[in-house]
């Protein structure tokens, strides 16, 4: 059974840093892994979705890596600003199924 | 600028109602999911559907949770009667046919609370 812990669960960091997220899964296995940013009260934006058979997708500020072999993931944010505040979370699809299985989330706040 | 849609954004409801939440997918996408965030749980899935079959419902609790695809453009997921334990952030999500990249679009949510 896939199993996803996201670390840290909350990071406070002043702008213009940059920051790794961490996400690690159980079952290697997957099929692909996707980032998403959820805003307070608001629904879920995909950031980055990452394919087995990559190691690893940029947009932007944002780069996320994959090594399936250790089970984990990073979302690497460059350059931080206060407006990349917000909870991200990591979730794992399997091979022969359509279910993501989430993290719990880092909530992120950049202060000026 | 192709979106899911949720209708309502917020329900506070009284123990012992019904609920409806609804959903629209993207045009096009022949996969929808709902899942349910609590604090406790984080996000957990509920039930999907693909071209409007139900594949997976194990996350429900089936004697008072129901969903359905009356169409391809709309997805319900009905509670009767509701308990304050339901209270949650639910969302629906859609995702294009399998074999491309199978990400998922969410859509904004329903806050219910179950008073």
């Amino acid at each position: 059974k896939q199993e996803v812990t996201q670390i840290p669960a909350a990071l406070s960091v002043p702008e213009g840093e940059n920051l790794v997220l961490n996400c690690s899964f159980t079952d290697s296995a997957i099929y692909n892994l996707q980032w998403f940013r959820q805003d307070p009260g608001k629904g879920l934006t995909s950031l980055l979705l990452i394919q087995s058979s990559q190691r690893e997708q940029t947009s932007g500020r944002l780069n996320a890596s994959l090594d399936k072999s250790s089970g984990r993931s990073t979302l690497y944010i460059a350059a931080s600003q206060p407006g990349d505040s917000a909870t991200y979370l990591c979730a794992a699809r399997s091979y022969n199924t359509d279910k993501l299985i989430f993290g719990t989330g880092t909530r992120l706040q950049v202060f000026p | 600028d192709a979106r899911v849609t949720q209708t309502p954004r917020h329900k506070v409801t009284e123990m012992g109602q019904e609920v409806t939440m609804r959903c629209q997918p993207i045009l096009g996408h022949n996969t929808v999911f709902w899942y349910r965030q609590t604090m406790m749980q984080g996000l957990e899935l509920l039930a999907y559907f693909r071209n409007r079959a139900p594949l997976d419902d194990s996350g429900m609790p089936k004697d008072r949770f129901s969903a359905e695809m009356p169409d391809a453009t709309l997805a319900t997921l009905k509670i009767q009667p509701s308990e304050p334990r339901d209270s949650a952030v639910y969302f629906c999500a859609s995702g294009p046919t399998p074999g491309g990249t199978y990400e998922q679009y969410f859509g904004p949510g329903t806050r219910l609370t179950v008073t």
